[in-house]
Formats: structure tokens, C-alpha cells, sequence
């Protein structure tokens, strides 16, 4: 089966780094998406890796290890605005459009 | 307009009774989604189409769910003889290609709660 493994609920200090971690075990992979999500809102898409390593996006960062069916999104310089559910999806290779969706992690910003 | 519109953006309805979801894709947008999302869960695959054809419906959770895309563009999605398990938010999200790093991008989506 395929499966997307994310923390539940993570709470970091304002103007601090967090690190959100993404797990898979899926049939096939090409490709890997962060979104972020506002409550009530519309998931927005962040970051993008198909290639092992570190992908950089001014606060963000993306980092994938896909021997290890591991990914990572880092937050730096931490905003109140950035409490928000951050999911992990993956492009499962042998269905080009679909995706596989994490259940996503809710991140708790505290002053 | 810029980004993915759904409406109504709230949707109150009685069991049994019919509902039809909205979904306007970006112009240009090939691909459009349907996804349901419960409280405190990623988005869960509904149906996809490209253009006008609808290539995948596993999603759909019974005979209950069709949705249509006849031109292309503008999509809806129906819900017969509604039950309270379809209470959820309805994700519409399209994208202009299904390879590569093209994110598919989403509406805000339509709240159904079934009384």
C-alpha cells in the first residue's frame, strides 16, 4: 500500500528554525510537494524535490533523501504567520497525476 | 480570474437531499481535481479529469458522487440523496501539466455539512 508518514502537531518559538519531517513507502516515486495550509483556506504549494538534496526558497527549505523515503521542510526565522498545517505529498510513478497525501502536520507559532 | 474558484464556499443541506459543487480552474488549466477533506486530514482523491474527459473516478466514493467537466473549463461536482458521512470540505485544485515540477493549485473549497 502506500503510505505518508508526518508528526501530528509541532510547536516552535517565534523567530526560530523547526523542522518538519515526511515519511513514504510508496510503489513508485517522481516526485515529492510540500504544501502549506491555512485553516479554512486552500492548501498552497511551497516547495517541489524529485532529486536528493536541499532545495532553497528564501524562509524555506526542502530536502529529500529518496533512499531513505525521506523528506524535510525547514522553517527558518519563524512569523506567526507561519502557524499553518504544512502536508507532504508524493507523485507515485507509475500514475503521473495523482498524488499521495500525508495527513499533514499542524504548526503551533508561540510568541 | 488568478487562482482556482469554488462555490458556494458553504453549503448546508439535509440528508437526502441533492447538492452541486462548483469548481472555476485556473484558464489554461488542463487538469483539474476533485478532493474530500475531513477535519485534521491531507485531501483525499476524488476524480481527475483532463479537458473534458474524466480519465480516473476511484475515488468517488459511491454511485452517489458524479461529477462533470463537459466543456473543459468549469467543473461540478454532484452529490445525490446526500448522507451525513459526506458532511467534509470539497477540494478543487487544477494545473497546467500532469509531469515534472507542475504543482496543481487549489481552491479555498466548499464546507458541506449534512443535518
Amino acid at each position: 500500500g502506500q503510505n505518508i508518514d508526518q508528526p501530528t502537531e509541532m510547536t516552535a518559538t517565534e523567530g526560530a528554525i523547526v523542522q518538519i519531517n515526511c515519511t513514504y513507502q510508496t510503489s513508485g516515486f517522481n516526485g515529492l510537494f510540500w504544501y502549506q495550509q491555512h485553516a479554512g483556506e486552500a492548501p498552497t504549494f511551497l516547495s517541489y524535490n524529485v532529486l536528493d538534496g536541499l532545495e532553497e526558497k528564501g524562509r524555506f527549505s526542502s530536502f529529500l533523501s529518496r533512499s531513505k523515503g525521506y523528506s524535510y521542510l525547514l522553517l527558518k526565522e519563524l512569523q506567526m504567520k507561519d502557524s499553518a498545517s504544512y502536508l507532504c505529498a508524493v507523485r507515485v510513478l507509475d500514475s503521473n497525476y495523482q498524488l499521495i497525501w500525508g495527513a499533514g502536520t499542524k504548526l503551533i507559532i508561540k510568541p | 480570474g488568478a487562482g482556482v474558484s469554488q462555490s458556494p464556499r458553504y453549503k448546508v443541506a439535509k440528508r437526502g437531499q441533492d447538492v452541486a459543487l462548483r469548481c472555476d480552474p485556473i484558464s489554461g488549466h488542463v487538469s483539474l481535481f476533485w478532493y474530500q477533506q475531513a477535519l485534521g486530514q491531507g485531501p483525499e482523491f476524488l476524480t481527475y479529469f483532463q479537458n473534458e474527459a474524466q480519465l480516473d473516478k476511484s475515488g468517488l466514493p459511491s454511485d452517489r458522487f458524479f461529477a462533470e467537466r463537459p466543456e473543459g473549463s468549469v467543473s461540478t461536482l454532484k452529490i445525490q440523496r446526500t448522507q451525513q458521512e459526506d458532511s467534509a470540505v470539497y477540494l478543487c485544485a487544477s494545473s497546467y501539466a500532469d509531469r515534472g515540477n507542475q504543482p496543481q493549485h487549489f481552491g479555498d473549497g466548499t464546507r458541506l455539512s449534512i443535518l
